[in-house]
């Protein structure tokens, strides 16, 4: 099983060009989320979705746009980066029902924004 | 959203219990606690999860009084490999992600 499916896994940017980090799960949840974490900090909230069609936004959604055409694949973009977005950013997927709080997490992507 | 408070760092030894408390004050009726582990350069992973009074799975225990504003995961018998970050999470099953990850306590088992 591949769970949940990030790339890429490391990616270097210059200040103002854009681009999307890919997220797919193959376990049919129906949420996913994306978060981003700086060294040493705990885990930040950006954008989620509960289902196809449906995207809401976290604590730090500036500068990031998500969209969910589908229940496999939530893309997060990232419009014009900037240093400050140099993280590493993380996908989850949790199943709805009781079990919507038992996140299962990409591998993650590293991000460094020059 | 419901906060929740951890110590920072713990240093424990193989073969002790490791009990790790999480305190959340402000906890809703509806809301459960949820505890994950992360190891460096990976993302995080479930241990267990818990509405009330004690959960058990293979891993670790999870114990919560009857006034639900704290919770306490259990490690029994930690070895080296249990070093990593655990993180205490509260949230409900509504239609949102209204759980928050927080610094989380960084556990180094020694030798």
């Amino acid at each position: 099983n591949a769970g949940v499916t990030q790339t890429p896994k490391f990616q270097v940017l210059k200040t103002g060009q854009s681009m999307t980090l890919q997220c797919a799960q193959d376990m049919n949840h129906e949420y996913m989320s994306w978060y981003r974490q700086d060294p040493g900090m705990g885990l930040r909230l950006i954008h989620y979705s509960v289902g196809a069609g449906i995207t809401d936004q976290g604590e730090v959604p500036n500068g990031y746009n998500v969209s969910r055409s589908t229940t496999e694949d939530f893309p997060l973009r990232l419009l014009s980066a900037a240093p400050s977005q140099t993280s590493v950013y993380f996908c989850a997927s949790s199943p709805s029902g009781v079990a919507k709080n038992i996140q299962y997490f990409g591998a993650g992507t590293r991000l460094s924004v020059l | 959203l419901a906060k929740t408070t951890q110590p920072i760092s713990m240093d424990s030894y193989e073969g002790q219990e490791v009990n790790i408390t999480c305190s959340h004050n402000n906890i809703a009726t509806n809301d459960y606690i949820t505890w994950y582990q992360q190891f460096p350069s990976q993302g995080p992973r479930f241990i267990i999860q818990g509405y009330k009074t004690k959960v058990t799975n293979e891993v670790a225990s999870l114990f919560i009084p009857a006034d639900r504003k704290s919770s306490t995961l259990s490690l029994p018998r930690v070895s080296l490999s249990d070093t990593a970050v655990y993180y205490c999470l509260v949230g409900g099953l509504n239609n949102n992600n209204d759980m928050r990850f927080g610094a989380g306590t960084r556990l180094t088992v020694k030798p």
